[in-house]
């Protein structure tokens, strides 16, 4: 199957500061991404999808200025925790459409602040 | 709006036994429905998926589910557990309409092997 590929795994930052998670598409073309957090032992919560050349769709709740999201290319999706605090912390999950029923995810990102 | 109701935020079975994992789904339009597993700290991995053909889908691993409109259900099942399949399982729907291809989880299950 297609891969995704997410970096990096783990991440620490101290409180204050941004932090940039990328998004690849390896071996195909996604002009959309979706970025979920997920909360321990809690189910995946879409923050955001990302559409290659135009501004990213939030969903409700989830703070633009906060989390900003890049899709440069049909490949790249960044997504970007400005002035993260310790209530940012969380595992950030990408993941990549092809055609309409097939998504595959990336490994994942552990976000802790200090 | 779509949903996605696991039933069992944890199940437990015994290596060899069945494995029932409990899915119910609400929709307005007919759905595609998806089952995914995580293993701790990784992103998911897809087991199978229902997109309005056959009823009863298989998967990797062994898994296997059945969609049944009239009961709103598809939920996922392996004849005999392993204890690799120990892992959190996300049922999750997507109601198709172009431009909009979200995915809706459920809370997950945590599926534990007894040896």
């Amino acid at each position: 199957g297609a891969v995704v590929s997410q970096h990096p795994s783990r991440v620490i930052c101290k409180s204050g500061t941004s932090v940039k998670i990328e998004c690849r598409s390896l071996d195909f073309q996604a002009t959309t991404m979706f970025w979920y957090r997920q909360f321990p032992k809690k189910s995946l919560m879409l923050m955001a999808t990302s559409n290659e050349g135009s501004k990213a769709t939030y969903e409700q709740g989830v703070e633009k200025d906060k989390f900003l999201i890049n899709h440069a290319s049909l490949t790249l999706s960044t997504l970007t925790v400005t002035s993260a605090h310790p209530e940012d912390s969380s595992f950030y999950i990408c993941s990549a459409r092809i055609g309409v029923t097939e998504a595959f995810f990336g490994q994942g990102t552990r976000l802790t602040v200090v | 709006a779509q949903s996605v109701t696991q039933l069992g935020s944890h199940v437990s079975v015994s290596e060899g036994a069945l494995v029932l994992l409990r899915c119910n789904y609400s929709s307005s339009v007919p759905p595609y429905l998806f089952w995914y597993v995580q293993y701790p700290n990784q992103g998911l991995q897809l087991l199978l998926k229902y997109t309005s053909a056959a009823t009863l889908v298989k998967g990797i691993n062994g898994f296997e589910a059945e969609f049944k409109k009239s009961e709103t259900s598809f939920h996922l099942t392996k004849p005999s557990a392993h204890m690799s399949d120990a892992a959190e399982y996300f049922c999750a729907v997507s109601d198709y309409n172009f431009g909009n291809e979200k995915l809706t989880f459920g809370t997950g299950t945590r599926l534990t092997i007894i040896p």
